[in-house]
């Protein structure tokens, strides 16, 4: 079964450093992009960056570019999403998705096939 | 930066009729890189279509997608009790990708 795991729920203060993760399993993890998904409480989705863990190609949102650092251990087929120093404001669920390439009358197409159950960080002093 | 723009932020409907999701997007992007997804309270979100037109795996025919350039829509034929949730548009084309704000579709 092709499945994404992410780590447990955590509780932090402000101020502190956090590295939650995200294992695959059931395919190749190397071959595809995974992302991370930030959802704050009773809000939407925002797509906070990606990583290709075969060679560590990493995108970011401007948004979060310097607020988290996204990196994958391809020999543990791990994804992380970490922060140096919480703010309350990173109160969230965080999910991350594996996306999946399908070639259909002559090109790909893209989609997020596979998500993770998501990790909710609560940061609080 | 492309932004997407989902209207309506609500749509209230009975079971049964149609629900008609529109996506707009603030540039034109890639019809492959198109995705609507479902949320359900509590619940991871799920991939309904990609491409913006290719149904996932085992999700059922009442769902389609359709759309280019920058006018996509989700189209539901007919509710069931199940389809009440929140979608959303994304674009992963072009760096940085990015959801739509969410349409919830609620009972009405």
């Amino acid at each position: 079964e092709v499945q994404l795991v992410q780590s447990g729920a955590e509780v932090k203060k402000p101020g502190e450093s956090l590295k939650i993760s995200c294992k695959g399993s059931g395919y190749s993890f190397t071959n595809y992009w995974i992302g991370w998904v930030r959802q704050m409480p009773g809000k939407g989705l925002e797509w906070m960056g990606i990583i290709y863990p075969g060679d560590s190609d990493t995108r970011y949102s401007p948004s979060f570019q310097g607020q988290v650092t996204i990196s994958a251990d391809k020999s543990i087929s791990t994804a992380y999403l970490q922060w140096s120093s919480l703010k309350a404001s990173d109160t969230a669920m965080y999910y991350c998705a594996r996306r999946s390439a399908w070639y259909i009358s002559g090109y790909y197409s893209y989609g997020m096939d596979v998500w993770g159950q998501g990790t909710t960080v609560t940061v609080s002093s | 930066e492309i932004v997407l723009t989902q209207s309506p932020g609500t749509l209230s409907l009975s079971p049964g009729e149609r629900a008609t999701l529109s996506c707009r997007a603030s540039q034109s992007v890639s019809s492959r890189s198109l995705g609507w997804y479902q949320q359900k309270p509590g619940q991871a979100p799920r991939l309904l279509i990609y491409g913006a037109s290719n149904r996932a795996t085992g999700i059922p025919d009442r769902f389609s997608g359709s759309g280019s350039g920058t006018d996509f829509t989700l189209t539901i034929s007919r509710l069931e009790p199940e389809d009440f949730a929140v979608y959303y548009c994304q674009q992963s084309g072009s760096s940085p990708w990015a959801f739509g704000q969410g349409t919830k579709v609620e009972i009405k």
